[in-house]
């Protein structure tokens, strides 16, 4: 189906370990984005992608690596989860800079 | 810090009645976009409504539209009509442009709780 679809929706894992959430587009949008959301932070950018290849850090990157070998693709790269990395991941992608970004349903992670 | 504030955690309006969530943000970019989403109970992030810097009429989208004040780097969002459906949480957010150094850097505000009462 066409759209933005993010995996797995909800994941269990203990601190320490290293844990990758997948998002997926159909659009072939330039721009990918990833965010956490947290009670009294609102969304929080962590890394965002203008292109293939081509990534940057946002607000929060600190313990997350991402990577974007295929356009359609932006995965989310948790080497070492921590507690403190509890949240709800959302994943977007936009066409241009002057359309609105298009999210994922989201995954909640947990580390315990 | 290129920031964006929310100050209204959380508020309530009327049924039918309008509501004017405020948006301001920090930006030294004179090209850019403001963006507001709302997010009810289920999580899902909508998109409501776009404005451009260089746009010289304040955008609208049915019952939404926002109230831009570039000098004031204020753009808040109004809803007008309130049904119970508006209820949930509202996100402001701000995009740099193509030509600064952080293209395609989409920031969002801490957002605001709407109750719409019956």
């Amino acid at each position: 189906d066409a759209g933005i679809t993010q995996s797995p929706r909800y994941k269990i894992t203990e601190t320490g370990r290293q844990v990758t959430l997948m998002c997926h587009q159909t659009w072939s949008h330039s721009y990918m984005f990833w965010y956490r959301q947290d009670l009294g932070h609102g969304l929080r950018l962590i890394y965002y992608s203008a292109a293939a290849d081509i990534t940057d850090k946002g607000e929060v990157p600190d313990g997350y690596v991402v990577s974007r070998s295929k356009t359609e693709n932006f995965p989310l790269t948790l080497e070492s989860a921590t507690r403190s990395q509890t949240s709800v991941y959302f994943c977007a992608s936009s066409s241009s800079l002057n359309t609105e970004a298009f999210f994922g349903q989201g995954t909640r992670l947990t580390v315990v | 810090a290129q920031k964006i504030t929310q100050t209204q955690p959380g508020m309530f309006v009327q049924e039918k009645e309008a509501v004017t969530l405020d948006c301001t943000y920090d930006t030294s970019d004179q090209s850019y976009g403001l963006f507001w989403y709302k997010q009810p109970s289920s999580g899902e992030m909508i998109f409501l409504i776009y404005q451009g810097s260089y746009d010289e009429q304040n955008a609208t989208e049915g019952r939404y539209s926002l109230n831009f004040q570039k000098a004031r780097k204020s753009a808040n969002l109004v809803i007008s009509a309130s049904q119970l459906g508006d209820s949930a949480m509202y996100f402001c957010a701000r995009l740099r442009p193509h030509g600064s150094s952080n293209t395609g850097k989409l920031i969002f505000g801490q957002g605001t709780t709407l109750q719409v009462k019956p």
